[in-house]
């Protein structure tokens, strides 16, 4: 079955940089398009970032674009989180998610998140 | 402040219909983007509920409906049971943002 595993996280000062992974088996990841999304403690879901299924397209929203990087090894079947510059507000849980295939560009839904990894900027 | 508005809880007895709302705008729901739905149980990853509108995946409960129209969607539990109180949350894609929009999460309380 699908597996997403993320790993990285831990307790970092602001301003420093942490590396996440979610290493994916039970689907050929090769195919699909992956995102991450956080959520801080007690609060709502906010994607971070999206990358397409070979890499070429990467989105990111105001928030996180410039500081954070998302990349793939589709050898490894393991998509990155690469985050830079960190922030009080970068606390959160990291989940991976896998986007399902669907026929519209517009069309985005998640059918696979990863059991997420925690996040803390402090001081 | 979320894009997509949802009450922050709901509360149902096994045996009543609990309806959740998701209120957006001509640049998500109202353009015609599908709307999505998630249910967090405590402590919990994400679980896809409900896809374009309308949709239960393999596995979901028929008690579980969505529905959309206009600008707002809503999802629906027909009979609510013990293992239902969780979050939920809606999901859309906006133009104006250029990415995918969630809501603010409702919890629902089974009594």
């Amino acid at each position: 079955q699908v597996q997403l595993v993320e790993s990285g996280g831990g307790v970092v000062q602001p301003g420093r940089s942490l590396r996440l992974s979610c290493a994916a088996s039970g689907f050929t990841f090769s195919s699909y398009a992956m995102y991450w999304v956080r959520q801080a403690p007690g609060k709502g879901l906010e994607w971070v970032a999206l990358i397409s299924y070979d890499g070429s397209t990467k989105f990111y929203p105001d928030s996180v674009r410039g500081r954070f990087t998302i990349s793939r090894d589709n050898s490894k079947n393991t998509l990155y989180l690469q985050m830079n510059s960190l922030r009080a507000e970068d606390t959160a849980l990291y989940y991976c998610a896998r986007r399902e295939k669907t026929t519209s560009l517009w069309e985005i839904y998640f059918d696979s998140w990863g059991q997420g990894t925690l996040v803390t900027v402090s001081s | 402040q979320s894009v997509l508005t949802q009450p922050p809880s709901v509360s149902g007895a096994p045996g009543q219909r609990v309806t959740i709302s998701c209120t957006g705008s001509s640049s998500n729901i109202g353009a015609g983007y599908d709307v999505h739905w998630y249910q967090q149980l405590p402590g919990t990853a994400p679980k896809l509920l409900i896809y374009s509108n309308s949709n239960r995946p393999s596995g979901v409960p028929d008690r579980f409906s969505g529905s959309k129209s206009g600008t707002s969607a809503s999802l629906a539990i027909t009979g609510p049971q013990a293992e239902d109180e969780a979050e939920y949350y809606c999901q859309s894609y906006d133009s104006s943002l250029s990415g995918v929009v969630f809501g603010g999460g409702t919890s629902l309380t089974v009594l």
